[in-house]
């Protein structure tokens, strides 16, 4: 079976223009997570979706930011008006949570580079 | 969710075991350590999992203490591959689950 897929795997824009990044999670988990990775830096939460719960989007840096999830499955990253500073990996992962899970395993994507000139 | 502490770097050579301890003072009763393993240019992949006492796979092997305070993600005879960031957390079981609160892990660099 597939992983998690992320497209595109590298993206560069005009600082000010607006960007959509994709996430395909794994067939049938129920958690999606984003974070943002700068170099050499630790993993930034971003936002986790979890079923039809409303989404923990504590994570997110500003309103320029935003997320959806539709249909439980594919996930869309949102950037407004994007800024130098916004430049980074943002990595989408998913996992099977609850009823039959044995481990809260997360699976990641191998992330979008996106660089904003 | 646990607050976790770990060192922000460690050095090996080839054929050693490699310690790595986390600190996680408040862990939550429900909650499961885990150390995920970052190689550059990928996304984290899990290493193991853990509640108590020991755990082996064919990676690794987890040390949690009767108290469940620390960690000690163990790799046994590391070669040059195993350079990577290592992050460990506490995971809610089932149920659920919370967001994954990543620290800033641990640069291993291991030298020929």
């Amino acid at each position: 079976g597939a992983g998690v897929s992320q497209s595109p795997s590298n993206k560069v824009t005009e600082k000010g223009k607006d960007v959509e990044l994709r996430c395909d999670p794994i067939s049938g988990h129920t958690a999606l997570y984003w974070y943002r990775q700068s170099l050499g830096q630790g993993l930034e939460f971003l936002i986790y979706f979890q079923g039809n719960s409303a989404p923990d989007k504590s994570g997110l840096p500003s309103d320029r930011f935003s997320a959806e999830r539709t249909g439980g499955s594919v996930s869309t990253l949102t950037i407004q008006r994007t800024q130098q500073e916004d430049s980074a990996v943002y990595l989408c992962a998913s996992s099977l949570v609850g009823q039959g899970a044995s481990k809260t395993e997360a699976f990641f994507g191998q992330g979008t580079r996106l660089t904003v000139v | 969710l646990a607050k976790t502490t770990q060192p922000i770097s460690m050095d090996s050579y080839e054929g050693q075991e490699v310690n790595i301890t986390c600190s996680h003072n408040n862990i939550a009763t429900n909650d499961y350590i885990t150390w995920y393993q970052q190689f550059p240019s990928q996304g984290p992949r899990f290493i193991i999992q853990g509640y108590k006492t020991k755990v082996t796979n064919e990676v690794a092997s987890l040390f949690i203490p009767a108290d469940r305070k620390s960690s000690t993600l163990s790799l046994p005879r590391v070669s040059l591959s195993d350079t990577a960031v290592y992050y460990c957390l506490g995971e809610n079981y089932g149920g659920s689950q919370g967001n994954l609160i990543f620290g800033k892990g641990t640069k291993l660099s291991v030298k020929p």
